[in-house]
């Protein structure tokens, strides 16, 4: 299966910042996901990362606040905007390879917000 | 977003025993996944699902994929302190990519 390097591992962020998240591939895929895991929680849906085009993200995201880039089939990219505390997650990208109906993830990036 | 119920929410047990957790749905799916998640890493594939009644093994993993085709289920035999982890479901209807996950199952392992 693919492997996944997924950018910072973690960071601490001040209030207001930035954060760009870095997921590349070691293999060209079609589907990329980012998701968000919520300290203790499930994983959520933010949104189809698609190569060449706008994402298309879940209700309850808005590009203005998580703009994801994929100029290529192996690397993407998650924005974490105008941060503030309860951006605090864990951050992961995920990818569906061709012929395989399962998601591998990459390690994640947990994003403290202070 | 919808998630899968899953039972029970965490539970401890001791090294040698027997584990046994399930995922519900209100919706039909194809496909069911069972992923664990250690501390600090991405949740890793641990047994995929495609059909109705299907039971599938690995290792010490047993899942199968409810009749009903809207619960799974996962039993780890013989437990180590190494199964400690978070166990999430997933799972997808025909005619979409994206896969629901479920509320996790904790499992702490007392050796």
């Amino acid at each position: 299966s693919a492997v996944i390097s997924q950018k910072p591992s973690r960071d601490i962020c001040q209030r207001g910042t930035s954060l760009t998240i870095q997921c590349q591939v070691d293999s060209q895929v079609t589907m990329m996901f980012w998701y968000r895991q919520q300290p203790g929680q499930s994983l959520t849906l933010i949104a189809t990362a698609n190569q060449g085009s706008e994402a298309t993200y879940e209700s309850g995201f808005v590009i203005d606040k998580f703009p994801i880039s994929r100029p290529n089939l192996t690397f993407s990219t998650l924005t974490v905007s105008n941060m503030s505390p309860e951006d605090s997650s864990i951050y992961l990208c995920s990818v569906e390879e061709k012929g395989q109906a399962s998601y591998t993830f990459g390690s994640g990036t947990r994003l403290t917000v202070v | 977003g919808q998630q899968l119920n899953q039972s029970p929410q965490s539970m401890f047990i001791q090294e040698g025993e027997d584990v046994s957790m399930n995922c519900t749905s209100s919706s039909i799916f194809n496909t069911w996944l069972w992923y664990k998640q250690d501390p600090g890493e991405g949740p890793v594939l641990l047994i995929a699902l495609y059909k109705a009644g299907e039971l599938t093994s690995n290792g010490r993993l047993t899942a199968q994929f409810g009749i009903t085709r809207k619960d799974s289920f996962l039993n780890i035999s013989a437990s180590i302190p190494s199964d400690v982890g978070i166990y999430f479901c997933a799972g997808r209807t025909s005619g979409t990519y994206k896969y629901i996950f479920g509320t996790g199952t904790r499992l702490k392992v007392l050796a």
